[in-house]
């Protein structure tokens, strides 16, 4: 069965730092991975995806990820974080003709000044 | 402008009884889907719909319901046989095959 490990539950970065949050899958096949990122109280925004080809995935507000077939991996990067993004960020992995979401149980992002 | 509109924000429930939450959406998608958000676990699907009048259940659907009368709603109940309702609820739609878009939740309270 597929699963989705997001190791960090917790994560603070001071703002301008690099960040980056883990994202580990288990799946029999090459997958599709999603970034979702969630403000408190709030829905679930699309951050980028991955389907194949290029292995270094560029999405909204500066994110990228980077997917490692090897390590099986698919761990969020932004080069400078600022305080609005603090939020919670969901790595998923789609199955089943996309009927099917996968979601890891997030990791928390704090922000400090 | 279109997306997925979730009523009414927060919710109260009584004990025993029936509470419906509501999914709209306007994007023409075809496929709409109900999760359930606890703290620290992440994403949870309860019922998803592929097309109108029908419906399917997810991983966690005992004590819930639904119904697809329209390809625009898909309205969720969670009945008096879920024993612990608390919780926050997603809505999405998707057009088949393609990334979910979510709406902006309802949170479910037990008085």
């Amino acid at each position: 069965a597929q699963s989705v490990t997001q190791p960090d539950i917790h994560i603070t970065v001071s703002e301008g730092a690099s960040l980056e949050l883990r994202c580990n899958y288990s799946y029999g096949a090459t997958p599709y991975l999603f970034w979702y990122v969630q403000s408190p109280g709030q829905g679930l925004q699309l951050l980028l995806k991955y389907f194949s080809g290029d292995t270094l995935v560029q999405g909204i507000k500066g994110f990228e990820a980077e997917f490692k077939r090897s390590q099986s991996s698919f761990n969020l990067r932004k080069p400078s974080v600022h305080w609005s993004d603090a939020a919670e960020y969901f790595c998923a992995l789609p199955s089943g003709g996309y009927q099917k979401v996968t979601f890891g149980t997030g990791t928390k992002l704090q922000v400090i000044p | 402008d279109g997306g997925i509109t979730q009523s009414p924000k927060y919710l109260f429930r009584k004990e025993g009884q029936n509470v419906t939450l509501s999914c709209e959406q306007n994007l023409n998608h075809d496929a709409m889907y109900w999760y359930r958000q606890d703290p620290g676990q992440g994403l949870r699907l309860i019922y998803y719909s592929q097309i109108v009048n029908d419906f399917q259940k997810g991983d966690i659907a005992e004590g819930y319901s639904v119904s697809r009368e329209k390809k625009e709603s898909f309205p969720l109940t969670v009945t008096s046989a879920q024993k612990n309702p608390t919780a926050f609820y997603l809505c999405a739609s998707s057009i088949q095959g393609e990334t979910q878009y979510f709406g902006p939740g309802t949170r479910l309270l037990v008085l």
